[in-house]
Order: C-alpha cells, then structure tokens, then sequence
C-alpha cells in the first residue's frame, strides 16, 4: 500500500463546476503539500499545511490530521485549472516528500 | 528573482555513455532536492542536500547515480553508464529551510536510446 493515496486518479469536469480532490496518508506527517503539474512538466507549489485549511484564489485546500486525509477543492474551475493535481507528504523527520500518484484534470469549456 | 534552473532541458543519450544534469537553487536556499518522474509514474526522492550536512542519498536507485553540490549552491546529478531504464524527468527543487515550501526546477528530460 502506497504511503499517500490520491483520489479520484481522473476527473473531468465542465467549467464552472466545484471540484474536489482527495489526499489520504498513512504515516505521521510534519506537512502536507498540494502541487500543480502543467503539461509540459513545470510543477508548481499550491499549498503547504499542517493543519486546518488555507485559501488562495479559488483554490481551497483542508487537512485533517486525526483522519490522516486532506483535500484540495478548485471553486468556479476553469479550463486554465486543467493540470495533474499531486498531493505530498514530509513524514516525521523526513527531510524528502513523498509522493501520491497525482489526479489528471481536465476541465471542459 | 529567478527561480530554480535546471540544464539541459533535454538530453538524448546512448545506453553505457554517463550524462551530468545540473540544478541551480534560488539564491540563499540551503536544502536542496533530486527527484525523477519516470513516465506515468509518480515523483520519487532522489537525493537531499542541507547545507554543510552529509547528504541523504537514501532514494538513489544505484551505485550508478551519484550527485554533489559546490559551494552549497549548484548541484550536479551524475548518472554513470546509463541504461534504459534511467529514462525519466529529473526534477530539482530547493527551499530556504528543512521541511519549507519546495519551488521546483522546470525539470531535465533523459532519454536513453
């Protein structure tokens, strides 16, 4: 079993839909990181949390810490949001992530 | 200010030859990370530089791969008698702290012909 769990792996969407992705882990965790992969590979940092939940733009991402689960919500998607969606986790004292297997999405005009 | 560098963006390479891809940090990050993403795979840890500190090497996936970094700036991945399998993106990212955000490089592509 994968220490971070991602779902759904696909998600299409139409514009203008809420849209959630789901993070679960099963090890003790220092952090928690959303990050944002557009084709062509550049992968940028969304979020970084250790608890409770952060909000940037329409982008909205909450942790749970208790239930080792976390979700990243894109409010008003917009095709631009199409991208793979990985969630990350720095367990314990490691120093390195560790990564899900990302969520591919696409959002429709 | 300029974010993480990574060069070359692509390199093609024939099986046995050894390839150096080399990363450059944000200015003043101390930690310093080496991912892959072979494809359709996720990311995997390759290797982690914290300053001064005795790098953790825990990820690399062989002897064949090793990395440094100067000055505790530039780091260098050297990948030695390269196989097929080594064909991935590799990835660097630096933060300005243990367990800080990460800003990721534009990646390195490897392709092993």
């Amino acid at each position: 079993k994968n220490e971070v769990e991602q779902s759904p792996q696909n998600l299409t969407a139409q514009e203008g839909e809420f849209i959630t992705i789901n993070c679960s882990y099963s090890v003790g965790i220092s952090a928690l990181h959303w990050l944002q992969q557009h084709p062509g590979g550049g992968i940028v940092s969304l979020f970084m949390l250790s608890s409770g939940k952060k909000k940037h733009g329409r982008l909205i991402a909450t942790i749970n810490i208790q239930e080792k689960h976390s979700s990243l919500h894109i409010t008003a998607s917009h095709p631009r949001d199409s991208a793979v969606y990985i969630c990350a986790v720095r367990s314990g004292s490691a120093r390195q992530l560790t990564f899900g297997s990302g969520t591919q999405l696409t959002v429709l005009p | 200010g300029a974010g993480v560098s990574q060069s070359p963006s692509n390199k093609v390479t024939e099986k046995g030859k050894d390839v150096e891809l080399r990363c450059d940090p944000i200015s003043g990050h101390t930690a310093l990370y080496w991912y892959r993403q072979s494809l359709g795979q996720g990311l995997e840890f390759l290797i982690y530089f914290q300053g001064n500190s005795a790098p953790d090497k825990s990820g690399l996936p062989s002897d064949r791969f090793s990395a440094e970094r100067t000055g505790g700036s530039v780091s260098t991945l050297t990948i030695q008698r390269t196989q097929q399998e080594d064909s991935a993106v590799y990835l660097c990212a630096s933060s300005s702290s243990v367990g800080g955000r990460e800003y990721f490089g534009p990646g390195t592509r490897l392709t092993v012909t």
